[in-house]
Parts: C-alpha cells; structure tokens; sequence
C-alpha cells in the first residue's frame, strides 16, 4: 500500500509569493491534516479535511488555506509568503472515525527567501 | 491548557541502556496519546500509543507508562540501539478532534555504540 506523498519535496520562494502543496492520503484514508514544522515552534497544527470539508483549524492567519477534492488529495495553500513561513510542511492521513493515528507523508521543505 | 511539555529535549543513551522520554498535559480532555519517532529527511511516523483507561502498555522494546492523576505519561525504549537514534515526540488528541495532534517539542535521542 502506497504511503502518503507530497509534492513537491523541496521549493524555494520569495516574499510575497504563493505556494501551493499537494497531498495524496494512503488508499482508503479520508482525513487528511496539514502540520508546519520549524525548529523553533516545533510541530503545529493547521488544518484537517474530511469529506471535502475543514473540520478542524489550528491558529494560523487567514493566509494558510487548504481544500480537500472528492479522491480525498488535499491542497494547502499559503499566499503573500513571509520569511517566517520557511518550514516542513507536513501531511497526515488517517481513517475515517480513527483520531490521532496518523501517518505522515515525507513533508515540502519549503524555504522563503 | 492546549500544551504538552516534554523533556528532555536531548538524550544520549548507551547502546543497551534505557531510554526515558517524559511529557506533562494540561487539558483533561485529552483521551488519546502517541508516540511518534522522526528520522532525519522523513516525517513522524506513529510508534506507540496509550489511552487513559490503562496505566501502561508495551511494543517489543518500547513501553508507555500513564499517569492519569498526575496527568504525565512517558515512553521508555529498553536495549537502547544504534537505531533507535531519532527525534522523538509526544502527542494528544482529543476525542471530538479528529486529526488534530497536540504535539510535544521533540527529544533528540542519541544511542552510542
């Protein structure tokens, strides 16, 4: 079974760009979470999508979005791009009605120059 | 109340000791909290976990103890190995939250030969 997979891998940006990460959850999966990783702040919570709908929301400012399509692949999105948002950013799958077991994909390492 | 503190944030081990990770929760709502472990270059990935309802539970080589009064719970790794060498991270989930990880600040585990 094919894990979760992000794309892309690795991106460069400069302030006050967009970007947009896409993710494929494991076969079967519904749910799918976003998570940003940085040293500093560790590894926090942005969003989650079931069904097409954001069921829950972590504390980012309104320019960190996300959609999930009906194959449940989910995109996250992040306009007018800051320094601080140079990250990890991780997707989570998981089973519908199953909380806190996820599985990660290997993350978009995005950097902001 | 949404924290989860864990320490140390770094650990040197010898190969064949006990490795001991504690994290300390806020939030009674909490009902469900995994472990996950983090290689460099590839996302967490779940390891174990523990609901509240039980005081300790064990995989092979790894063990969660629970303390629901004192609200701490940690992992312990026996036989420590070479490649147990990751980060490592303590998480909680509420029942109603879906994907949504509280995520402890990470423990650098280091096995020396």
């Amino acid at each position: 079974k094919a894990g979760v997979t992000q794309t892309p891998r690795y991106l460069i940006k400069t302030r006050g760009q967009q970007v947009t990460l896409s993710c494929s959850p494991i076969s079967g999966h519904r749910s799918v979470s976003w998570y940003q990783q940085t040293p500093g702040q560790g590894l926090q919570f942005l969003f989650e999508y079931f069904s097409e709908t954001q069921r829950n929301k972590g504390n980012f400012p309104g320019r960190f979005s996300g959609r999930q399509f009906s194959n449940s692949r989910s995109e996250m999105n992040v306009s007018t791009l800051e320094l601080g948002d140079s990250a990890l950013y991780l997707c989570a799958s998981g089973l519908a009605g199953v909380y806190g077991e996820l599985f990660f994909g290997e993350g978009s390492r995005l950097t902001v120059l | 109340q949404q924290q989860v503190k864990q320490s140390p944030q770094s650990l040197i081990v010898q190969k064949g000791g006990i490795s001991i990770i504690n994290c300390a929760y806020e939030n009674t709502a909490f009902d469900y909290f995994p472990w996950y472990q983090q290689f460099p270059g590839k996302g967490p990935a779940l390891l174990i976990a523990i609901r509240p309802d039980v005081s300790e539970k064990k995989e092979g080589r790894f063990t969660i103890s629970f303390n629901k009064s004192a609200k701490q719970f940690s992992l312990h790794i026996m036989d420590s190995q070479p490649g147990d060498s990751a980060t490592y991270f303590c998480a909680a989930a509420g029942y109603n939250q879906g994907g949504k990880l509280i995520f402890g600040q990470g423990t650098e585990l280091s096995v020396k030969p």
